[in-house]
C-alpha cells in the first residue's frame, strides 16, 4: 500500500519566518504534487515534480523532489498571512488514470 | 470557464435518510473523482470514473455508498441509509486523462444527525 506521511501536522508561525513541510513515503512515486486548500474550498494544485532531485520555485515557495522519488519538501520563505491554509502532498498511484494518494496535510497558520 | 460544480454546498439530514450529492465536472474532462475529507482521516479517494465508467471503487466504505456517472457532464454520490459517521466534506474533482492536474469543486459539507 502506498502511503504518504506529512510533517508537521500543525505549524503556527509569525509573518516573516521561514518554514519547511515534509512529505515522506517508503514507496516510489512517478510524480508528487503539492496542493493548498483554504477553508471552505477544494484543494488547488501548486506544483507537480516529476524528476528525482528536481527543484521548482513558485515565488517564495520552493519544492523539492527527493533523488529516490520517495519524498518531497515545501519550503516557504518569509511567510505571509496569505500563506495560511492546509498544504497537501499527493503522489500518483500505480494503475494510471491520474489516481492520487494524499497525505494527511500540514495546517499552516501565519500570524501578522 | 466554470470550474467543477457541486450541489448542494451544505446538507443536514437525519440518520437513516437518503443523501444524494451532485457533481458537474469541467467540460472536456474525462476523469472524475469523488473524495471524502475528515479531520481524522484526511482526504480519501472513494471512487473514480474514466469516460463515465467506474474504474476503481475500492475506497467506497460500504454498500450504503453508491456512485453513478450517466453522462460526461454529471455524476452522483448516494448514501442510503446515512449514518452520523458519514458526516464529512465530500469533494468531486475532474481531470483530463493524461494531464496531471485534478480540479476540485468547492465540496459538499454533509452533517448527519
Amino acid at each position: 500500500t502506498q502511503l504518504l506521511e506529512q510533517s508537521p501536522q500543525f505549524l503556527s508561525i509569525q509573518e516573516g519566518e521561514n518554514l519547511t513541510v515534509y512529505c515522506n513515503s517508503s514507496s516510489v512515486f512517478s510524480s508528487l504534487q503539492w496542493y493548498r486548500q483554504e477553508p471552505g474550498e477544494g484543494p488547488v494544485l501548486l506544483v507537480t515534480v516529476v524528476t528525482g532531485g528536481e527543484v521548482k520555485k513558485l515565488k517564495r515557495l520552493t519544492f523539492q523532489f527527493g533523488d529516490a522519488r520517495k519524498d518531497s519538501s515545501l519550503h516557504i520563505t518569509a511567510a505571509q498571512p496569505g500563506d495560511t491554509g492546509l498544504y497537501l502532498c499527493a503522489g500518483e498511484a500505480s494503475g494510471g488514470y491520474n489516481k492520487l494518494i494524499f497525505g494527511a496535510g500540514t495546517r499552516l497558520a501565519v500570524h501578522p | 470557464d466554470a470550474g467543477v460544480i457541486q450541489s448542494p454546498r451544505h446538507e443536514v439530514t437525519e440518520m437513516g435518510q437518503e443523501v444524494t450529492l451532485r457533481c458537474k465536472p469541467i467540460s472536456g474532462h474525462n476523469s472524475l473523482f469523488w473524495y471524502r475529507q475528515t479531520m481524522m482521516r484526511g482526504l480519501e479517494l472513494l471512487i473514480y470514473f474514466n469516460n463515465n465508467v467506474p474504474i476503481d471503487d475500492s475506497g467506497m466504505p460500504e454498500d450504503r455508498f453508491s456512485a453513478k456517472m450517466p453522462n460526461a457532464s454529471f455524476s452522483t454520490l448516494k448514501i442510503q441509509p446515512s449514518e452520523p459517521r458519514d458526516s464529512a466534506v465530500y469533494f468531486c474533482a475532474s481531470s483530463f486523462q493524461g494531464a496531471d492536474t485534478q480540479y476540485f469543486g468547492p465540496g459538499t459539507r454533509l452533517t448527519v444527525l
